[in-house]
């Protein structure tokens, strides 16, 4: 069954610092996605992606956040100065259409130390 | 914009008993509506939808009910097996604002042996 990959896995970062959290989409999917969960919490929307440009975003995903699709397999999230607060699992997913239901990825988690 | 409400927030259940979980969601204009299951460590994997269009939707022990007028909506889960223990989300797409879906807080769900 094909899967959405996200690596890495745990990424610990100091404060300040820019990382890159990479996601390969299914093949075939149109509409890429991130979403977080800080720990036992719910599931909050950051920003929904389609032909190469942000379609949505969420209040959180601030300045300090930036999506790309480099080419045509990875899908990236930027952080580009972390904050403490920004200590959470991240999950990619992607779907075939708009308001199909979404394949996620492991997630990567993120701690900001 | 979209607020979904989810409940209870855990449910212990004896193996072989049935689960009910109920959300509601603000947007009237929302149309698509899935469920979520996550196991410790994994990403929501999608376990069943429903559209606006129907009522009631089945798939081998997991059912969902959808009221339009009350904007209600429940996850139903029978004959329990000890491997359902998980944490469910549900989840509404609104009509307007993009592709994103909202989430519920979600449900822990643990099935006693």
């Amino acid at each position: 069954e094909p899967e959405v990959t996200q690596t890495p896995s745990h990424q610990v970062t100091q404060m300040g610092q820019e990382v890159i959290l990479r996601c390969v989409p299914i093949s075939n999917h149109l509409y890429f996605y991130w979403y977080r969960q800080i720990l036992g919490q719910k599931v909050e929307f950051l920003v929904s992606f389609y032909n190469n440009e942000i379609s949505e975003k969420s209040e959180i995903f601030d300045d300090q956040f930036s999506v790309e699709r480099p080419d045509g397999s990875n899908f990236t999230l930027k952080i580009r100065s972390t904050k403490l607060e920004d200590s959470a699992m991240y999950f990619c997913a992607s779907s075939e259409s708009q308001r199909q239901g979404y394949t996620f990825g492991s997630g990567t988690r993120l701690t900001v130390v | 914009g979209e607020n979904v409400e989810q409940h209870p927030s855990t449910l212990s259940v004896q193996e072989g008993d049935s689960a009910v979980i109920k959300c509601t969601y603000s947007d009237s204009a929302s149309n698509y509506f899935p469920w979520y299951k996550q196991e410790l460590g994994k990403g929501p994997q999608l376990i069943i939808d429903i559209r606006s269009n129907v009522g009631e939707k089945k798939d081998q022990r997991i059912a969902v009910t959808l009221n339009k007028t009350a904007k209600h909506f429940s996850l139903h889960i029978t004959e329990t097996q000890p491997e359902d223990s998980a944490v469910y989300f549900c989840a509404a797409s609104p009509h307007t604002g993009g592709f994103k879906t909202i989430f519920g807080a979600g449900t822990r769900l643990f099935v006693k042996a």
